[in-house]
């Protein structure tokens, strides 16, 4: 079974500065797609970030960036000038190419200090 | 309105009591699933399903039951509660094949078993 493990329970930045948040996966198959979700205080989840792993390019979405290595299986999310707004748990999350079930890390919560 | 709606958004319930959490979607999606998050465990996965009429249970289905009355509603049961089902409960969905296969989330429920 594919396993997602995100090694740090807590994370701090300071505002404008940048982050960055690991995430490693176990898995077998080659082709699959990495996500990265962000939930605010509010609790509703929201995509902030994909990766298809048939593409070499890093994703890009704005200030969020991801830094994928297939063969280390490492995807880290890179949060650059961060804001306030940015301060959430987010969620490295992996998908099989063969199967619609998301596994979820254990979230990382990350905080903005001003 | 929210594309993924839960009722209830919170309930506090007692040991034993029977509950139904309820999900309906707007967004034409076939793929619907229910999740289950814990402090410190992330989400974990409880039950899915792919169209009316193929259900599938999750890592932690035990305790729980669903039922998909129709492509866009999804309910989710647990029919004697107990305080270990304490949890944020989400649904969520999908779209078919072709897709990433990213989720879209409702609120979520938050149950509370005393």
């Amino acid at each position: 079974a594919q396993t997602v493990t995100q090694s740090q329970p807590e994370m701090s930045v300071q505002e404008a500065e940048t982050v960055t948040l690991s995430c490693t996966y176990d898995t077998s198959e080659s082709d699959y797609y990495l996500f990265w979700y962000k939930q605010p205080p509010s609790r509703q989840m929201i995509l902030v970030i994909r990766q298809e792993a048939y593409k070499q390019q890093n994703a890009t979405e704005n200030r969020f960036s991801v830094n994928f290595q297939k063969a280390a299986k490492s995807f880290s999310l890179k949060i650059s000038d961060s804001q306030l707004g940015d301060a959430a748990m987010y969620f490295c999350a992996y998908r099989g190419g063969s199967n619609y079930k998301l596994t979820f890390g254990k979230g990382t919560l990350l905080t903005v200090n001003p | 309105d929210a594309d993924v709606t839960q009722t209830p958004r919170n309930r506090i319930t007692k040991t034993g009591k029977r509950i139904m959490l309820e999900c309906s979607q707007t967004k034409g999606h076939d793929r619907m699933y229910w999740y289950r998050q814990d402090p410190g465990l992330g989400l974990r996965l409880i039950y899915y399903s792919f169209d009316v009429k193929d259900i599938n249970k999750g890592e932690i289905s035990d305790g729980y039951s669903v039922s998909r009355q129709a492509q866009a509603k999804f309910s989710l049961s647990l029919e004697s509660a107990i305080p270990n089902q304490t949890a944020l409960y989400f649904c969520a969905t999908s779209p078919g094949q072709g897709h990433p296969g990213e989720l879209f989330f409702g609120e979520g429920s938050r149950l509370t078993v005393l």
